[in-house]
């Protein structure tokens, strides 16, 4: 089956720190994979996302490549700010083999203090 | 604008009484769903649909059930609210997997 592993955490980091968010995932096929961000008090934003390997997504500095060699899709920031403070949630779907829901990791929030 | 609706965003509510939670979207979408968010922020799927008159349960067991009777519309219900139902509750659609999902806002739930 389908499943995706997310960094632990939480994540404290500085303002202007560089940020990674580990994530890789398990799946048949060829997936597509999501980042999603969550805002306190707050439902889900797509973040950014990619469909087919060695794509990269990017939105708001985000960036996250699909790597199917590792099975991961890592998310990075070059430069965190501290309105980046939120939970971020890793996501595979895999339309072609009949899965029409998505697969969530299990969040990582990050904190940014300035 | 195209956008998906939850009401209402807060309640507090008492043990025993039979609550509906709204969600509602204007973008046409056949599929929808419903997530409950526990405190450790994990989600877990409780209930979706893949169009009108379709629902199905979801992976996690739920007392609340769900109708589909209008596209646009798919509220959750629950029968008689208890302390342990309490938690945010997160409605979502979908256009085609490959696009991903679009949440709502969500609704915090309290039952005392």
């Amino acid at each position: 089956g389908n499943s995706v592993t997310q960094m632990e955490g939480p994540v404290t980091l500085s303002e202007e720190a560089f940020l990674t968010i580990n994530c890789t995932y398990t799946a048949t096929g060829y997936p597509s994979l999501f980042w999603y961000v969550q805002y306190p008090g707050e439902g889900l934003q797509l973040l950014l996302k990619a469909t087919k390997a060695d794509d990269k997504g990017s939105n708001k500095g985000f960036e996250a490549t699909y790597r199917k060699e590792t099975t991961s899709f890592h998310l990075e920031k070059g430069s965190v700010q501290v309105s980046d403070s939120a939970v971020y949630f890793c996501a595979l779907s895999n339309v072609n083999f009949g899965n029409e829901k998505l697969t969530f990791g299990t969040g990582t929030r990050l904190t940014i203090i300035p | 604008e195209a956008d998906i609706y939850q009401t209402p965003r807060y309640l507090v509510i008492g043990t025993g009484k039979k609550i509906t939670l709204e969600c509602s979207q204007t973008m046409g979408h056949d599929k929808m769903y419903w997530y409950q968010q526990d405190p450790g922020m994990e989600l877990h799927l409780i209930h979706y649909s893949y169009g009108v008159n379709s629902t199905e349960k979801g992976d996690l067991s739920s007392e609340s059930t769900v109708s589909r009777i209008r596209t646009e519309h798919f509220p959750l219900t629950l029968e008689s609210a208890r302390p342990s139902h309490t938690s945010q509750y997160l409605c979502a659609s979908s256009g085609g997997l490959v696009y991903g999902y679009t949440f709502g806002s969500g609704t915090r739930l309290t039952v005392v």
